[in-house]
């Protein structure tokens, strides 16, 4: 079966401008997660969905981010007024259930993101 | 606060020789699971091996196995008759297990590793 997709691979934007990136999660799983990989780094967490909502959001940097999961189904993070710090990898995972047993997550191939 | 250290940037392996890759981790949990991923230059983040606290014996995938110590948090992934596929940088991820806990991973610096033809 298909796995976790996510569009673009790539998006170059100026500073300030507006950003959408888009998650497809493997069909059935109700958790998802993304995470922002700076160079060289390891994943660090954003945001956690079950089902459409934000269940946990304490990664979100600030409020020029912002996530959405409308149908339970496919996300969108979405970047307002970026600056050139936001310059990243943003990966997306999706789990069957997300919390109290395990689940394994199976991750996307990322966007990365330049913002020059 | 939960963290996850790997203290090695950077290590090289020949082929068909065995390398181990360091990770300690801190947190007051007593319940939680472990995992190495392995990053190739795709970017798809791919696990490898996975342990639950809770579980004396040390997992093991093929040619992966772990050293886990819980009273010194430590989790070691030793790699044997290493392949130029295992190139990849790996990282070593945490997670609480049970009620009220979101399944998010915390994930140490990574560690690149080069296998040598």
């Amino acid at each position: 079966g298909a796995g976790v997709s996510q569009t673009p691979s790539n998006k170059v934007t100026e500073k300030g401008k507006y950003v959408e990136l888009r998650c497809d999660p493997i069909s059935g799983h109700t958790a998802l997660y993304w995470y922002r990989q700076s160079l060289g780094q390891g994943p660090e967490f954003l945001i956690y969905f079950q089902g459409t909502g934000a269940a946990d959001d304490s990664g979100l940097p600030n409020d020029r981010f912002f996530a959405v999961r409308p149908e339970g189904s496919v996300s969108t993070l979405k970047i307002q007024r970026t600056e050139r710090g936001d310059s990243a990898v943003y990966l997306c995972a999706s789990s069957l259930i997300g919390r109290v047993s395990y689940n394994e997550q199976f991750f996307g191939p990322g966007t990365r993101l330049t913002v020059l | 606060a939960q963290t996850v250290t790997q203290s090695q940037p950077e290590m090289s392996v020949q082929e068909a020789e065995t390398v181990t890759l360091s990770c300690t981790y801190d947190t007051s949990e007593s319940n939680y699971y472990l995992f190495w991923y392995k990053q190739p230059p795709s970017r798809q983040m791919i696990l490898v091996i996975r342990q639950e606290a809770y579980k004396q014996q040390n997992a093991t995938e093929n040619r992966f196995s772990v050293n886990f110590q819980k009273a010194a948090k430590s989790f070691s992934l030793k790699i044997s008759d290493s392949q130029l596929g295992d190139t990849a940088m790996y990282f070593c991820a945490f997670t609480t297990h049970g009620s009220g806990n979101t399944g998010k991973l915390i994930f140490g610096q990574g560690t690149t590793l080069q296998v040598k033809p």
